[in-house]
């Protein structure tokens, strides 16, 4: 089965700082999806970026971006210029490719950020 | 505009009743799922459902329930053999394109009193 693992239950960050959110997950497969996800604090689920194992360039979306080192099963998330609207929960995921696949979710890393 | 809906967002259920959220999609989604948020446990799947008729368990659905009678609609029910119900329950959707990961509801918050 895949797990995904994140090992930082909380982070903090200055407004205008940079930040990274590590994530590493196990799987047999060689084709999958990663994606990380944000729940602010209205607990609405927001998806931020997402990276195909297939696909060696990293994935960024504007101030945010991934490094993907499928070799190492990592997946981390780097936050640019941290605005307080960054201040969530964030949840990295796992989907495998083929049919009737889910998401399976980390336990989640909080970010706080300061002013 | 498209999109999940949630309801309650709070609902209170006395030990021992059985209680049932609703989940409803206007996305034409194929697939459908429930998991539940504890502090510190992330997101557990409960169910989910590919297609209308047909639903598959998930990780932790022992004391739960649910339906698929419409593409639309996937509602769950907590059942009073659910040891520790209280919890935050998201419901979401997908197309089989695994790409495009989920689309969450607002989540249903509930209290067992």
């Amino acid at each position: 089965a895949q797990t995904v693992t994140q090992s930082q239950p909380e982070m903090s960050v200055q407004e205008a700082e940079t930040v990274t959110l590590s994530c590493t997950y196990d799987t047999s497969e060689s084709d999958y999806y990663l994606f990380w996800y944000k729940q602010p604090p209205s607990r609405q689920m927001i998806l931020v970026i997402r990276q195909e194992a297939y696909k060696q360039q990293n994935a960024t979306e504007n101030r945010f971006s991934v490094n993907f080192q499928k070799a190492a099963k990592s997946f981390s998330l780097k936050i640019s210029d941290s605005q307080l609207g960054d201040a969530a929960m964030y949840f990295c995921a796992y989907r495998r490719t083929g049919t009737a696949s889910k998401l399976t979710f980390g336990t989640g890393t909080r970010l706080q950020v300061t002013l | 505009d498209g999109g999940i809906t949630q309801s309650p967002k709070y609902l209170f259920r006395k030990e021992g009743q059985n209680v049932t959220l609703s989940c409803e999609q206007n996305l034409n989604h194929d697939a459908m799922y429930w998991y539940r948020q504890d502090p510190g446990q992330g997101l557990r799947l409960i169910y989910y459902s590919q297609i209308v008729n047909d639903f598959q368990k998930g990780d932790i659905a022992e004391g739960y329930s649910v339906s698929r009678e419409k593409k639309e609609s996937f509602p769950l029910t907590v059942t009073s053999a659910q040891k520790n119900p209280t919890a935050f329950y998201l419901c979401a959707s997908s197309i089989d394109e695994q790409y495009y990961g989920y689309t969450f509801g607002s989540g249903t918050r509930l209290t067992v009193v």
